[in-house]
């Protein structure tokens, strides 16, 4: 089964307003990483979160990481029509396996 | 840099033909990493290589494998296809395997 579970499934939200989503995983992780994946596309590198960091930033993105919960979070703020995509949690553990979360389909309404 | 290609980019095939898909990996990365992702079972990790040498494999039988080259780029094969081998299949490479990873458009492969 995969390491990475993320909730909602599915976020519908207007324009302008903030989307956050949630990714939980099972084991011990080294790092844990976000992809966006447009429409049935190659998946682009969004951000990388260490498991000694707690929190990290880039843009409008705001990731933060409990590893005593084992979860992480991705907030987008100010959200953009060009932001519609599905959002997808990577984690690598220490037995070097990569696995990926069920992703949240994220839809951005203009 | 040129980003990660991945040829074809769709590809027809029926059951029990086999297949081999080809990804060129940003220049200077040498592990190569390749993603089976479907609907109902998402984005899961077939194999990594890295410097020609397969290092990492996921949970997929004995059909799927693959090899790198010297200049790196990488093939995978299918072999005795399925009608559930019918997915896209994602390419990705970087400098090291747990690092970022840049993603190719895919191939996307229809069993029938």
């Amino acid at each position: 089964s995969q390491q990475g579970e993320e909730d909602p499934q599915a976020l519908s939200i207007q324009e302008g307003e903030n989307a956050t989503m949630n990714c939980s995983y099972k084991t011990s992780i080294n790092n844990l990483q976000w992809y966006r994946q447009n429409s049935g596309r190659g998946l682009v590198h969004l951000i990388l979160i260490r498991s000694n960091e707690r929190e990290k930033h880039s843009g409008r993105l705001r990731v933060t990481l409990d590893t005593s919960k084992k979860s992480s979070s991705l907030l987008i703020t100010a959200s953009r029509a060009a932001d519609t995509a599905s959002y997808f949690c990577a984690t690598t553990n220490t037995g070097n396996q990569f696995y990926f979360g069920t992703g949240t389909s994220l839809t951005v309404i203009p | 840099k040129a980003g990660v290609t991945q040829t074809p980019r769709y590809l027809i095939k029926t059951r029990g033909q086999q297949v081999t898909l080809s990804c060129s990996p940003i220049s200077g990365h040498r592990s190569v990493s390749w993603y089976q992702q479907t609907p109902g079972q998402g984005l899961q990790f077939l194999f990594e290589y890295f410097s020609e040498t397969q290092r990492n494999k996921g949970n997929f039988p004995g059909r799927f494998s693959g090899r790198q080259f010297s200049n790196s780029r990488s093939e995978m094969n299918v072999s005795t296809l399925e009608l559930g081998d019918s997915a896209l299949y994602l390419c990705a490479s970087s400098l090291k395997f747990q690092e970022t990873q840049y993603f190719g458009p895919g191939t996307r492969l229809l069993v029938l």
